[in-house]
């Protein structure tokens, strides 16, 4: 079936650097999530892309889905310490199921 | 607008028992998905619920089975539970409106432990 890897596993950074996660697939994908899960708690869902090449921005926060739908990133611009968590990408594999990453865990040092 | 709930939020088993979780979709919602969550993982989709049936299933055995209520409430059981069952289980409700998947929100999870 239909995976996504995503990359790095772990992600750790100094407040005020920037962070990114990628998300990676060998099919073409309909769609890609974002979702952010803080430690304990869930996840949260972030964004839905759905077209080639599409840049979505949320404040600090930059997504995009590459022009071939295969790939995925999240970029966050000089982080802060609430941005602290696990970010996971996600796919449709039909219309019912989706497939998440393993998620990338981002700490931040004050 | 009531969020998604699940009960209970942690629970404890022996291998051999079984389990039923609870989940209470958010107001409007008509679809139900569970999801199985591993440490250190992503979610792993179980199966889908809408209109009470069964509408897409994962990799997981028979003995995971659900229901889904006229009011969109859902439950998952779990049978002969075994070790590798412990991990945080994941309901998500949406509103089903064709197409893609839509999005999803997720409750609290129960933390399900099997000794």
């Amino acid at each position: 079936g239909q995976q996504v890897m995503q990359i790095p596993q772990y992600q750790h950074v100094q407040e005020g650097e920037d962070f990114t996660t990628y998300c990676n697939s060998s099919t073409t994908l309909s769609n890609i999530q974002w979702y952010k899960q803080r430690p304990g708690g869930h996840p949260v869902f972030l964004i839905q892309l759905v077209k080639s090449g599409e840049v979505k921005k949320q404040k600090r926060l930059t997504f995009q889905f590459g022009e071939a739908k295969k790939n995925s990133s999240l970029h966050i611009t000089a982080t802060q310490t609430t941005d602290v968590g696990t970010y996971f990408c996600a796919a449709n594999q039909g219309a019912q199921k989706l497939v998440f990453g393993q998620g990338t865990r981002l700490t931040i040092n004050p | 607008e009531t969020g998604v709930t699940q009960s209970p939020t942690h629970l404890i088993k022996t291998r051999g028992q079984q389990v039923t979780l609870r989940c209470s979709s958010q107001s409007g919602h008509n679809t139900v998905s569970w999801y199985q969550q591993a440490l250190g993982q992503g979610p792993q989709f179980i199966f889908q619920y809408y209109r009470e049936e069964e509408n897409g299933r994962g990799n997981f055995p028979p003995r995971f089975s659900g229901l889904q209520f006229p009011n969109y409430s859902s439950e998952l059981n779990v049978n002969a539970l075994e070790l590798d069952d412990s991990a945080l289980y994941l309901c998500a409700s949406s509103l089903r409106s064709g197409g893609y998947t839509d999005t999803q929100y997720f409750g609290p999870g129960t933390r399900l432990t099997v000794l």
